[in-house]
């Protein structure tokens, strides 16, 4: 199994530009989530989802931050207008059942750098 | 609410020593806890999770954590460290019912000397 998928693994941009995360789940996990690392909050829920529905988005930061989830094997979390404040890991994540309760499957990470 | 509270940020053991990584929990039903790894420039993985039962649990790479409801602990511990082991340790609180996630802690960064 490829594990969980994310693309770009870097991505440096500068402030005002839209940015646009990837992620593809492990096949057959039916939830999904998108967290944020930081040196100074550590690692934050942004939202996730559950059958590609979002269930609960209450990380998520701003308005500047919308996810998606078209199908069972892609999500993208974008940044319009990102800004240098948003710089940090983020990572993807996928399990199969409760999110409170299962494994979580974690993907390598994007490291966005906003100049 | 619920949190996770790791009280050691850095923490250097000897190679050889043991080890053992401190994690309160508060949540008001029983929980279900995890304990992660991050190797650097890396996703996190599982060590292992207490769901119920024992609540001494096994884990990957020789680890193990003891689930004590009355001091709301779930304490990380290996016999004999390994510099392989240098890392940054997570212990998160899984929630059920309508909230449904995993509360990560802060994380302790683990230094392995020679």
């Amino acid at each position: 199994d490829a594990g969980v998928i994310q693309s770009p693994r870097h991505e440096v941009t500068e402030m005002g530009q839209e940015v646009t995360l990837r992620c593809k789940p492990i096949s057959g996990h039916n939830s999904l989530f998108w967290y944020r690392q930081t040196m100074m909050r550590g690692l934050e829920l942004l939202i996730y989802f559950n059958n590609n529905v979002p269930i609960d988005d209450s990380g998520m930061p701003e308005d500047r931050f919308s996810a998606k989830m078209p199908n069972a094997s892609f999500s993208t979390l974008k940044i319009q207008p990102s800004e240098p404040r948003d710089s940090a890991v983020y990572f993807c994540a996928s399990t199969l059942g409760l999110a409170g309760r299962e494994t979580q499957y974690f993907g390598p990470g994007t490291r966005l750098l906003v100049l | 609410a619920q949190s996770v509270t790791q009280p050691d940020i850095h923490i250097t053991v000897s190679e050889g020593a043991s080890l053992e990584l401190r994690c309160n929990y508060s949540y008001g039903a029983t929980p279900y806890l995890f304990w992660y790894v991050q190797s650097p420039g890396q996703g996190l993985q599982l060590l292992l999770k207490y769901l119920s039962g024992d609540t001494l649990v096994q884990g990957i790479k020789g680890f193990e954590a003891e689930f004590k409801r009355s001091q709301s602990s779930f304490n990380l511990r290996k016999p004999s460290v390994h510099w392989s082991d240098a890392a940054e340790y997570f212990c998160a609180v899984g929630t059920g019912g309508a909230t449904n996630k995993l509360i990560f802690g802060t994380g302790t960064l683990l230094a392995v000397q020679p």
